[in-house]
């Protein structure tokens, strides 16, 4: 199974927009394979925040969106809120799913 | 509303063994695989494997494959991960999701493979001697 890489943190203050990547190992990571985005607060389930790359749920904000360029997968969230701060997992589907080591988001 | 809504927490020995459940409810149960995940403390998300509960056709993770054992019984709308031997280092949260499809993909057969859309709540497994 292909290894998708995060970076373990990143930060931003109130207001600002962050990114966080998601880089995959294989070279199709890029054109064959879709990625969500999961977001985890301490002591909760993980929530779906985007799918096929760049698709919202419904109810999910406009300030979190996706995009993916070659092998990296980005999820950016504008606007930062304080409770925008948690952690955040990138998955793929490579004959079964991967998910990313995840990135912890700190809202200074 | 729609929910899966799993078992609550064990405390196991070592060398005993334990089945999870997961219920669904508010949707057709049939129509979409579930996972599971394992979430170790402090560390990030696994996938272990999943469940076409329609059939109980399954796939493993090679991390987890004789390991677990994952299930379903659709009559009663759940699905279960279960071992037979417990060890310590297998104390962690699991969690169940549903792996999203729309409507469009349930009337043409289609998986996305992308994207699990509901969750359980979490079960935490704790084996200790």
């Amino acid at each position: 199974q292909s290894a998708l890489t995060q970076p373990a943190s990143v930060s931003g203050s109130p207001g600002q927009s962050i990114t966080i990547s998601c880089t995959g190992a294989s070279s199709d990571f890029g054109s064959h394979h879709l990625v969500s985005w999961f977001q985890q607060h301490p002591g909760k389930a993980p929530k779906l925040m985007i799918y096929e790359d760049s698709e919202r749920p419904s109810g999910v904000f406009s300030r979190f969106s996706g995009s993916k360029s070659g092998n990296t997968a980005s999820l950016t969230i504008s606007g930062l809120q304080a409770d925008d701060e948690a952690d955040y997992y990138c998955c793929s589907y490579a004959d079964g799913w991967v998910f990313g080591g995840g990135t912890k988001l700190t809202v200074l | 509303e729609v929910q899966l809504v799993q078992s609550g927490a064990e405390v196991k020995k070592p060398g005993e063994s334990l089945r999870v459940s997961c219920k669904g409810s508010g949707y057709r149960f049939t129509n979409y695989w579930i996972i599971w995940v394992r979430q170790m403390p402090g560390k990030g998300l696994e996938w272990m494997g999943r469940i076409d509960p329609g059939d109980s056709f399954t796939t493993y993770s090679p991390s987890f494959q004789g390991h677990v054992t994952i299930s379903a019984d659709k009559s009663i709308t759940a699905a279960y991960l279960q071992w037979s031997s417990l060890q310590a280092s297998d104390s962690a949260m699991y969690y169940c999701a549903r792996l999203r499809r729309s409507e469009h993909d349930i009337l043409t057969g289609l998986y996305p493979l992308d994207g699990f859309d509901i969750w359980g709540q979490g079960t935490m497994v704790t084996v200790s001697s």
